[in-house]
């Protein structure tokens, strides 16, 4: 079955610092994989996703993310973080069968000034 | 164009009450579901409609039924309301089988007492 592994619960960087925010999965065939963003309060919206093609892809908020199928990865990068992008950010990769997807647990993002 | 929305926002019950959730989406998509989000388990598949008519079990079904009434809108109904199902509660929508990008409503918090 399809699984989702984010290591880290909480990070926390400096305003202006790189952040990369680490994802694996597990899945047999190509995968459809996502990054959401939660901010406090909200709903969720769709950074980026990957589907085929260039392993890597740019989404919004000048975020961009890596696809490495020999580490199962799709770890989510940023070059200098905001202010505005605290907020739990959630990896995801659609199931097999159906159009479902499965989550991660989420990473909760805190920027420090 | 409202997307997803959901009510209510913010719901308390008491154990044993009953309630039902509220979702529409006026984006003439095919396909509806309900999360839970909970702190550290990300979000889990409750029930979901791959299209107008059918329903179907998520990864945890027990103590929720549902309805798509229509094309826009799916409810989630609690009939005797648990402490285990305070949570937050996600509605999305995606266009059909070969789309893959869920749109999520703004969610309600529930708390039972």
């Amino acid at each position: 079955a399809q699984s989702v592994t984010q290591p880290d619960i909480h990070i926390t960087v400096s305003e202006g610092a790189s952040l990369e925010l680490r994802c694996n999965y597990s899945y047999g065939a190509t995968p459809y994989l996502f990054w959401y963003v939660q901010s406090p309060g909200q709903g969720l919206q769709l950074l980026l996703k990957y589907f085929s093609g260039d392993t890597l892809v740019q989404g919004i908020k000048g975020f961009e993310a890596e696809f490495k199928r020999s580490q199962s990865s799709f770890n989510l990068r940023k070059p200098s973080v905001h202010w505005s992008d605290a907020a739990e950010y959630f990896c995801a990769v659609r199931r097999e069968y159906g159009n479902k997807l499965v989550f991660g647990a989420g990473t909760i993002l805190r920027v420090k000034s | 164009n409202a997307g997803v929305t959901q009510t209510p926002k913010f719901q308390v019950l008491k154990t044993g009450q009953s309630m039902t959730l509220q979702c529409a989406q006026d984006m003439n998509h095919n396909s509806m579901y309900w999360y839970r989000q909970d702190p550290g388990m990300g979000l889990r598949l409750i029930y979901y409609s791959a299209s107008e008519g059918t329903t179907d079990k998520g990864e945890v079904p027990n103590g929720y039924n549902v309805s798509r009434l229509n094309k826009r809108e799916f409810s989630l109904r609690l009939e005797s309301a648990a402490p285990s199902q305070t949570s937050v509660y996600f509605c999305a929508s995606v266009a059909g089988p070969y789309y893959n990008e869920q749109f999520f409503g703004p969610g309600t918090r529930l708390t039972v007492l």
